[in-house]
């Protein structure tokens, strides 16, 4: 099982539309959560990032993390053509350097 | 420049060459990474370096070798280099641990 799993989609969406995008992990020591945006022939740009359980919101982004279900969530409110790109999960332990990456899930939003 | 800068931004080169990545970082995070991008696989830690020693070794190939001179810079030493090590190799850095990661542009590198 790898410990951390996520649909590589693509999801289209229209416009305006909310789109979530989600995780689930195995390994229960995760505490630190970050979302990830990549464009093509770039390189991931930090979205989101928090600890442990709970939801934080940054403007038309909102992130969730369920720790007892061992899933989190991105949500983009008021979706734009200029979100369209690939959506990276990531996950660490408190006090190691390692993070581990999602595959990542390719987002299209038509105009 | 700002945030994390890399080069070449791309790179070709056959198995029997050497070469050489660049990473800066314009942060004044303490820690840096290498890490590997294939297609539709997930990144892949190669190495990480905090306050300049080497504190993470992926089980990579002893073909590629990292250097970290300081703090701010950070390189990728390549030599006789497989077809199946083209990809895209990403720069990133934190301050502390687990800090959340800047990454910078990449290399994408193709081997013949």
């Amino acid at each position: 099982q790898k410990e951390v799993e996520q649909d590589p989609g693509p999801l289209s969406v229209p416009e305006g539309a909310i789109v979530s995008l989600n995780c689930t992990y195995s390994n229960s020591a995760f505490q630190y959560f970050m979302w990830y945006r990549q464009y093509s022939r770039k390189g991931p740009e930090l979205l989101m990032y928090t600890y442990s359980s709970g939801n934080k919101e940054d403007g038309r982004f909102t992130a969730q993390v369920d720790k007892s279900s061992k899933y989190i969530s991105l949500f983009i409110r008021d979706s734009q053509p200029s979100d369209s790109a690939t959506y990276l999960c990531a996950m660490s332990t408190t006090g190691g350097f390692k993070t581990i990456f999602g595959a990542g899930t390719r987002l299209f939003v038509k105009a | 420049e700002t945030g994390v800068t890399q080069t070449p931004r791309h790179l070709v080169m056959g198995m029997t060459n050497k070469k050489s990545l660049k990473c800066e970082q314009h942060l004044g995070h303490n820690a840096m990474y290498w890490y590997k991008q294939s297609a539709k696989k997930p990144l892949e830690l190669m190495f990480v370096y905090s306050l300049e020693e080497r504190v993470e070794n992926n089980s990579v190939p002893s073909r590629f070798s990292p250097e970290c001179p300081n703090s701010s810079h950070l390189f990728l030493h390549l030599h006789t280099l497989q077809p199946e090590d083209s990809a895209l190799y990403l720069c990133a850095s934190s301050q502390d641990s687990p800090g959340a990661q800047y990454f910078g542009p990449g290399t994408r590198l193709l081997v013949l």
